[in-house]
C-alpha cells in the first residue's frame, strides 16, 4: 500500500486557479470514486474539503472542486486567496485508507 | 457539534507501548454508519492512516502496522483507544483521532472519508 503521489508544491497569485494532482493506481484511485481531499494549516488538524471525488461538505467554499480521470484525481482551487495557503492531502479507499504525499500551496 | 480529543503520554521509551485515548463528545460512538480511526503525522511529513474500527468491534489496520497495532472501543465512556507496541523513534508523530464515514463498498452506495478530527497530540519516542 504505497502513498498516492502529489506534487510537493504548487503556487499561484491571488485570483488565479491552481490544480493539485493525486496519482494512484488501478487498485485505489482508479477503482473507487472514493477520493477525499484535506486542507491542513500549520499546527492544525486536517479539514475535509472534498469527498467522493467531487462532493463538497457544507461550509466549504465552492472555489474548491474535485475531479478524477483514470488513476489520477485532482483538486482545483479557483479565485486563489491568501487563506488557501496550506498543505493539501488526497486520500483514497484501497481496501484500506491511503493518503497522498501532500502538496504545499503557496499564494504569491 | 461533534468533538474529538486525544489524550495520553507525550513521551514513550523505545520498545515500550504507545497508548492513546480519543474521547468523543457531542455524539455517540455507537451510532451506525460511523467508524472511528487513528491517523499520524511525523514531524514535517505527511499523513499516515493507522487503523479504524466500528463500535461493534470490527477493526481494519494499515498492513504496514498491523502486527503492532490494536484499536479498541469503550462505548460506556464514549471513547476509543490506540495501542502501538515496540515503538521506535520512527513512531514519533502527531497522532490524530478522527471519525470515518464508511460503508457500501461491497454493496450499496460506497463512501469513505474522515469528516471530524481531533486536534492531535504529539508523541515522542525517546529514552
Amino acid at each position: 500500500q504505497s502513498a498516492l503521489t502529489q506534487p510537493a508544491s504548487v503556487s499561484g497569485s491571488p485570483g488565479q486557479s491552481i490544480t493539485i494532482s493525486c496519482t494512484g493506481t488501478s487498485s485505489d484511485v482508479g477503482s473507487y470514486n472514493l477520493v477525499s481531499w484535506y486542507q491542513q494549516h500549520p499546527g492544525k488538524a486536517p479539514k475535509l474539503m472534498i469527498y467522493e471525488v467531487s462532493k463538497r461538505p457544507s461550509g466549504v467554499s465552492n472555489r474548491f472542486s474535485g475531479s478524477k480521470s483514470g488513476n489520477t484525481a485532482s483538486l482545483t482551487i479557483s479565485g486563489l486567496q491568501a487563506e488557501d495557503e496550506a498543505d493539501y492531502y488526497c486520500c483514497s479507499y484501497a481496501g484500506s485508507m491511503v493518503f497522498g504525499t501532500g502538496t504545499k500551496v503557496t499564494v504569491l | 457539534q461533534l468533538q474529538l480529543q486525544e489524550s495520553g503520554p507525550g513521551l514513550v521509551k523505545p520498545s515500550e507501548t504507545l497508548s492513546l485515548t480519543c474521547t468523543v463528545s457531542g455524539g455517540s460512538i455507537s451510532s451506525s454508519s460511523y467508524y472511528w480511526g487513528w491517523i499520524r503525522q511525523p514531524p514535517g511529513k505527511g499523513l499516515e492512516w493507522i487503523g479504524s474500527m466500528y463500535y461493534s468491534g470490527s477493526t481494519y489496520y494499515n498492513p504496514s502496522l498491523t502486527s503492532r497495532v490494536t484499536v479498541s472501543v469503550d462505548t460506556s465512556k464514549n471513547q476509543f483507544s490506540l495501542k502501538l507496541t515496540s515503538v521506535t523513534a520512527a513512531d514519533t508523530a502527531v497522532y490524530y483521532c478522527a471519525r470515518l464515514i464508511y460503508g457500501g463498498v461491497v454493496a450499496g452506495t460506497p463512501t469513505a472519508f474522515f469528516d471530524y478530527w481531533g486536534q492531535g497530540t504529539l508523541v515522542t519516542v525517546s529514552s
